[in-house]
């Protein structure tokens, strides 16, 4: 099955520090990403989508320039936390569209703590 | 954006019981499908129900759907301690567009 593989799993980082997360598709192309954000005891949230070759779209409320989305190539979408605080604490997961009939892939998802 | 409201919020129950969560949402859907999540672990997708479905069993899961009321639910039968976690309804529409997740709901199961 279309597998999504989400780099680091847990990170501890420094305040004012930047943090990068990869999602790479192992065995599909995907030409979509979309990344959400979830605080503890909370649901998924959609932070952005991002798009092969063209700019990521973001959801209302998630700052594009603290949040920076890369999708350079048909298999890897990076999410760069920059100048970390510790309000940017929270679990980050990558999903994909895969084929159709509704199917969806998701990383296993990024544990960030700022301190 | 959130979808829709999940309730209860949180669940316990005692090994042996069923469990029922209900799900709402506000737009129309391609499909809703409801994942399990452990604490601080990645999801896990449970089952998928398309809109001109209304029922579907897979084990001990069984999901219902109302698209007239834009309800969902999720019943577990003869509910396990391990089946301890929160569960997430979400629906998708057509075209690439993201699974928008409901609040939650988090059951814990007594032994």
């Amino acid at each position: 099955g279309a597998v999504v593989s989400q780099h680091p799993s847990w990170v501890i980082c420094k305040s004012g520090t930047s943090v990068k997360i990869e999602c790479r598709s192992l065995d599909f192309q995907a030409t979509t990403m979309f990344w959400y954000r979830q605080f503890p005891k909370q649901s998924l949230m959609l932070m952005a989508t991002s798009n092969e070759g063209s700019k990521a779209t973001y959801e209302q409320g998630v700052e594009k320039d603290k949040f920076l989305i890369n999708h350079a190539s048909l298999t890897l979408s990076t999410l760069t936390v920059t100048s970390a605080h510790p309000e940017d604490s929270s679990f980050y997961i990558c999903s994909a569209r895969v084929g159709g009939a509704g199917g969806y892939t998701f990383g296993s998802g990024t544990r960030l703590t700022v301190v | 954006s959130q979808q829709g409201e999940e309730d209860p919020q949180a669940l316990s129950i005692q090994e042996g019981e069923n469990a029922t969560m209900n799900c709402s949402y506000k737009t129309s859907i391609n499909n809703l499908q409801w994942y399990r999540q452990n604490s601080g672990r990645g999801l896990v997708h449970l089952i998928l129900i398309r809109s001109n479905e209304r029922e579907k069993h897979s084990g001990r899961l069984r999901v219902t759907l109302d698209t007239s009321k834009k309800s969902s639910s999720l019943l577990i039968t003869a509910s396990r301690a391990a089946d301890t976690a929160s569960y997430f309804c979400a629906t998708d529409g057509s075209g690439n567009t993201p699974l928008v997740f409901g609040k939650g709901t988090r059951l814990s199961v007594i032994a």
